[in-house]
């Protein structure tokens, strides 16, 4: 079965320029989530979907960031303005459903650098 | 916050020697995982061990947890070059399936 697809892989922004991220996740997986992997931590979850609506997004920062789901498969992922701080790993994944019971599949994330 | 930390931070072993991680967690959970992440293949998860399960087996990898401890070790056997990666535990927190992860062990397995 194919995979979590991400795109772009890399991508090098200027401070206060915005930047927009995509994800298709696992065809018949209803659960999408965004983390943002800063270098030499873990992921940190920024915002899970459940079909179209948002269930968790209490650590996105809304000032800056948004994502959308629209109908209920492909995401997109957007900072505006960015941040230096920003610069990190975002990975997108997706998982059958949303109880804890079930494993997440993530892509290969896209590696932003703000300079 | 981080619900995890894994000790030690960092690893280095020579091929066919076992490796072993240790992960502590904070609050109750219902179960933890086990991903691993390299240049190659990204984030990938390698094992779910429930709340009420004491040991799991999977392959070359031996789970082990203690929720009275709130710990978990991940035990590599005869390890090899490719397990080079960071691992990551990780517990669901709240309702849904929101991973929390923990800051992760780097292992570096020498030919």
């Amino acid at each position: 079965e194919a995979g979590v697809a991400q795109s772009p892989r890399y991508k090098i922004i200027e401070k206060r320029q915005s930047v927009a991220f995509w994800c298709n996740p696992i065809s018949g997986h209803a659960t999408l989530y965004w983390y943002q992997q800063i270098l030499g931590q873990g992921p940190k979850l920024l915002i899970q979907f459940q079909n179209n609506g948002v269930v968790d997004d209490s650590q996105l920062p809304k000032d800056r960031f948004s994502a959308e789901r629209l109908k209920g498969v492909d995401s997109t992922l957007k900072i505006q303005p960015a941040k230096l701080e920003d610069s990190a790993v975002y990975l997108c994944a997706s998982s059958f459903g949303g109880v804890p019971s079930y494993e997440q599949y993530f892509g290969p994330g896209t590696r932003l650098t703000v300079t | 916050s981080q619900q995890g930390e894994e000790d030690p931070q960092a690893l280095s072993i020579q091929e066919g020697e076992n490796a072993t991680m240790n992960c502590s967690y904070k609050t109750s959970i219902n179960n933890l995982q086990w991903y691993r992440q390299n240049s190659g293949r990204g984030l990938v998860h390698l094992i779910l061990i429930r709340s009420n399960e004491r040991e799991k087996h999977s392959g070359r990898l031996r789970v082990t947890l203690d929720t009275s401890k709130k710990s978990s070790s991940l035990l590599i056997t005869a390890s090899r070059a490719a397990d080079t990666a960071s691992y990551f535990c990780a517990s669901p927190s709240g309702g849904y399936n929101k991973l929390i992860f923990g800051a992760g062990t780097r292992l570096a397995v020498h030919p």
